[in-house]
């Protein structure tokens, strides 16, 4: 079974405070995660991506941080500002066939003011 | 500009119909996707294609059909076997850059 899980479908979090955001996966041989942005009817859009062989990847405001021993990666946005509110998505190849990317259920973060 | 671009953005079928979904792209890539996002779901993957000629069946491939005949397109006919057609509809295309996807902006499909 082969399946990448985000088990809060919303957050609301203060602008300037810090959001994170969760994913769990099934299956320790993924290698490789991706974080998607998503805005109401557009296409997602890449945001940070994380190797197995790291725990952690820094980009601007944006942080992933993986845990291989609990097979939980999270996605930190420091500080929140209202441009971030968006859906989220977490992402991860299928072990045994790259090619197909499989999302998780996304989750919808709110910044109030 | 390089991108994806999918038309129409809104589409509506009627009972038994087939209806086509356009997409291209001009960033040179060879994979491109199909995937299926319902109101509160994530993204699930119908049809994408490595190369030219070929493809493959992602995770709900019924009443959907594909075809690759150039790199630049990959359309999406959903068929009047597809008995809840009603989602948003995103085409997607990866380069090189590992697993990295690029998205069009999407095509709501509703049945009238």
């Amino acid at each position: 079974d082969q399946q990448v899980k985000q088990n809060s479908p919303s957050l609301s979090v203060q602008e300037g405070r810090i959001s994170i955001l969760n994913c769990d996966y099934t299956n320790s041989m993924f290698d490789y995660f991706l974080w998607y942005k998503k805005y109401p009817a557009e296409g997602p859009t890449f945001l940070i991506s994380i190797s197995s062989i790291k725990d952690k990847n820094e980009d601007g405001r944006f942080t992933v941080f993986l845990n291989k021993s609990a097979k939980h990666l999270s996605l930190h946005i420091v500080p929140s500002q209202p441009g971030d509110s968006a859906v989220y998505f977490c992402a991860a190849p299928k072990y045994s066939s790259a090619s197909k990317i499989i999302f998780g259920s996304g989750t919808r973060l709110s910044i109030r003011p | 500009d390089g991108g994806i671009t999918q038309s129409p953005k809104y589409l509506f079928r009627k009972e038994g119909q087939n209806v086509t979904l356009s997409c291209e792209q001009n960033l040179n890539h060879d994979a491109m996707y199909w995937y299926r996002q319902d109101p509160g779901q994530g993204l699930r993957l119908i049809y994408y294609s490595q190369i030219v000629n070929d493809f493959q069946k992602g995770d709900i491939a019924e009443g959907y059909s594909v075809s690759r005949e150039k790199k630049e397109s990959f359309p999406l006919t959903v068929t009047s076997a597809q008995k809840n057609p009603t989602a948003f509809y995103l085409c997607a295309s990866k380069g090189s850059d590992r697993e990295k996807l690029f998205f069009g902006s999407g095509t709501q499909l509703s049945v009238l």
